[in-house]
């Protein structure tokens, strides 16, 4: 079984100051983990991907995350918030156990992120 | 103009009636997904199928149905069973030849009168 837990619900930043959006996750086997990003009432595009090749990963819009085994984290960051970087963001594990289960994903609850000008 | 497409983007179901939601893609992937968004859940996985005229049930699945009679389509019913359907509902592919990565559409918002 995998699960993932968003620490924060809500994340509130000044423009111009660092983002960190934190997730913990649980798998039985080696990890692919994402970070997804929803604008209010729309899909979710991919930020970043990690598929056990380089531990930090860079996404896209200045965003990058670090697979950290020992402390089964996998945190996004940003060095400075944009206003546009207000949404909802979800950490999500990949379940590759084979079979009819393979690519299913299982989401955080998402942490929403507040940019103040 | 590439990509996956929900429809309606709003839509309302009265009491004991059953509603369809349509999802279209023309990524030709084979892998197709229905999820339900509620405020503060995440998402949670409905129903998925691998391929065509195959599909199997998610976490959820319970008042909902699926077809795949084509690899472009897959759509959701949501029956008068599902006594909580008001909710957004995305639809995700997948490519077999792409890793795991899904693509998801703009979303349905189902609202019950």
């Amino acid at each position: 079984a995998q699960s993932v837990t968003q620490l924060d619900s809500h994340v509130s930043v000044s423009e111009g100051t660092p983002v960190l959006l934190r997730c913990n996750y649980s798998s039985s086997y080696s990890p692919s983990l994402f970070w997804y990003v929803q604008h209010p009432n729309k899909g979710l595009q991919l930020l970043l991907k990690y598929t056990s090749a380089a531990t930090l990963v860079k996404g896209i819009n200045g965003f990058e995350a670090e697979f950290k085994k020992s402390e089964t984290s996998f945190n996004l960051t940003k060095p400075s918030a944009h206003m546009s970087d207000a949404a909802e963001y979800f950490c999500v594990v990949s379940d590759r156990s084979g079979g009819t289960s393979y690519g299913k994903l299982t989401f955080g609850q998402g942490t929403i992120l507040t940019v103040h000008p | 103009d590439g990509g996956i497409t929900q429809s309606p983007k709003y839509l309302f179901r009265k009491e004991g009636q059953n509603v369809t939601l349509s999802c279209e893609q023309n990524l030709n992937h084979d892998a197709m997904y229905w999820y339900r968004q509620d405020p503060g859940q995440g998402l949670r996985l409905i129903y998925y199928s691998q391929i065509v005229n195959d599909f199997q049930k998610g976490d959820i699945a319970e008042g909902y149905s699926v077809s795949r009679e084509k690899k472009e389509s897959f759509p959701l019913t949501v029956t008068s069973a599902q006594k909580n359907p008001t909710a957004f509902y995305l639809c995700a592919t997948r490519s077999q030849g792409g890793g795991e990565t899904q693509y998801f559409g703009p979303g349905t918002r189902l609202l019950v009168l």
